[in-house]
């Protein structure tokens, strides 16, 4: 079975870091490009991250670049986001989504989440 | 950036009516469009790819249409089990991804 499992989410106070991490398994991993997608309570969603098969290249919304940083261990199957200077705004649920192939930026496989609230 | 905007922003309708969900792009973004149906405390799920190749595993109900800046999401015959958000997301400029905000389809 295709899964995708995220991890890490705490309740951080403002201008904190945090590590979120999502663990795959049931397919080829680093034969696909993974996204970060958060959606804030009761909002839409918002496309935070993408990182290609192999790590070589990484992509950031305009609202997380210079804050946040995604990267892979193709070895253990497994996806981050490091999370840096933290804002209320960054409060949300976070997931990770396999991408159909090498940066489509279709998403196919998505985990159930993990949540970081950003509160003092 | 490239806007999405859906319409309506909720819809109420009834078990066994035709829907048609409509989502607008702010420049043209050819026919990559993708259509996301995400249930209460549930992840999104991936329906329609490329404004109208329906993803494995989901009923043929559903459809979709468009290319250019107007593209539509059908749902045939509603089924209990179809009342959800949906959101719709342009993947033309990836890496710079962006979703429409949402139509939520509520039971009449």
């Amino acid at each position: 079975e295709v899964q995708l499992v995220e991890s890490g989410g705490v309740v951080v106070q403002p201008g904190g870091s945090l590590r979120l991490s999502c663990a795959a398994s049931g397919f080829t991993f680093d034969d696909y490009a993974m996204h970060w997608v958060r959606q804030a309570p009761g909002k839409g969603l918002e496309w935070v991250s993408l990182i290609s098969w192999d790590g070589g290249s990484t992509y950031y919304a305009d609202s997380v670049k210079g804050r946040f940083t995604i990267s892979r261990d193709n070895s253990k199957n497994s996806l981050y986001l490091q999370m840096n200077s933290l804002r209320a705004e960054d409060t949300a649920l976070y997931y990770c989504a396999k991408d159909i192939s090498h940066s489509s930026g279709i998403m196919d496989v998505w985990g159930k989440g993990t949540t970081v609230t950003v509160s003092s | 950036d490239i806007q999405m905007t859906q319409s309506p922003s909720s819809l109420s309708a009834s078990v066994g009516d035709r829907v048609t969900i409509t989502c607008r792009a702010s420049q043209s973004i050819s026919s990559y469009l993708n259509w996301y149906q995400q249930k209460p405390g549930k992840a999104p799920k991936l329906l329609i790819y490329a404004a109208s190749s329906l993803q494995s595993g989901v009923p043929s109900r559903f459809s979709g249409s468009g290319s250019g800046t107007d593209f539509t999401l059908t749902i045939s015959s509603l089924q209990p089990e179809d009342f959800a958000t949906y959101y719709c997301q342009q993947s033309y400029s990836t890496p710079g991804i962006t979703f429409g905000q949402g139509t939520r389809l509520e039971i009449k």
